[in-house]
């Protein structure tokens, strides 16, 4: 049964600590993005990985921290220095080459920060 | 750096009626996707047109793709209640780029 999870579907926490997000994949996709998404609005990407043990900042990477130590997980990290983490944070992952492909997504995350 | 903007925002129709959405973009792309979202879920691949297609069909989806205007649009044909949902489109760049996401349309479909 191939697909991608996200772990937990809930989460709080306190300000001021961290709290890091699960996201596995068992598609043998090499490539694999986090976004984030806030209420009744589009995606906004945070970081993204093309292959194990590199990463790049996306759109949003301030107050996040992300590793790729292996093929089928990219945990995310929220970090006390992000100012308003509480949103649903949105894993994907897909083929990556030369041209663009669909992206598989998890379930998603709803991190709460009070 | 947003690329696409979907239209209208938010679309109400009834059950059986056609719903048509569209996608305007900036800059060049290799290929354009359409993703559905249901509440508090994660997004679903629906269709990917190329660059160089015009138009593509999926069961009741039907995309265009008009390049010289930087646009698309997706129509979802006799449209079911289950189609309530969030639709994004999403362009692909044109060698090893990342995809760019849109805010999205809202359709809801009233029974």
């Amino acid at each position: 049964d191939g697909g991608i999870t996200q772990s937990p579907k809930y989460l709080f926490r306190k300000e001021g600590q961290n709290v890091t997000l699960s996201c596995e994949q068992n598609l043998n996709h090499d490539a694999m993005y986090w976004y984030r998404q806030d209420p009744g609005q589009g995606l906004r990407l945070i970081y993204y990985s093309q292959i194990v043990n590199d990463f790049q900042k996306g759109d949003i990477a301030e107050g996040y921290s992300v590793s790729r130590e292996k093929k089928e997980s990219f945990p995310l990290t929220v970090t006390s220095a992000q100012k308003n983490p509480t949103a649903f944070y949105l894993c994907a992952s897909s083929i990556w080459g030369q041209n663009s492909y669909e992206q598989y997504f998890g379930p998603g995350t709803r991190l709460t920060v009070t | 750096s947003q690329q696409g903007e979907e239209d209208p925002q938010a679309l109400s129709i009834q059950e059986g009626e056609n719903a048509t959405m569209n996608c305007s973009y900036k800059t060049s792309i290799n290929n354009l996707q359409w993703y559905r979202q249901n509440s508090g879920r994660g997004l679903v691949h629906l269709i990917l047109i190329r660059s160089n297609e015009r138009e593509k069909h999926s069961g009741r989806l039907r995309v265009t793709l008009d390049t010289s205007k930087k646009s698309s649009s997706l129509l979802i044909t006799a449209s079911r209640a289950a189609d309530t949902a969030s639709y994004f489109c999403a362009t692909g760049g044109t060698s090893y780029d990342k995809v760019i996401f849109g805010p999205g349309t809202s359709l809801s479909v009233i029974p």
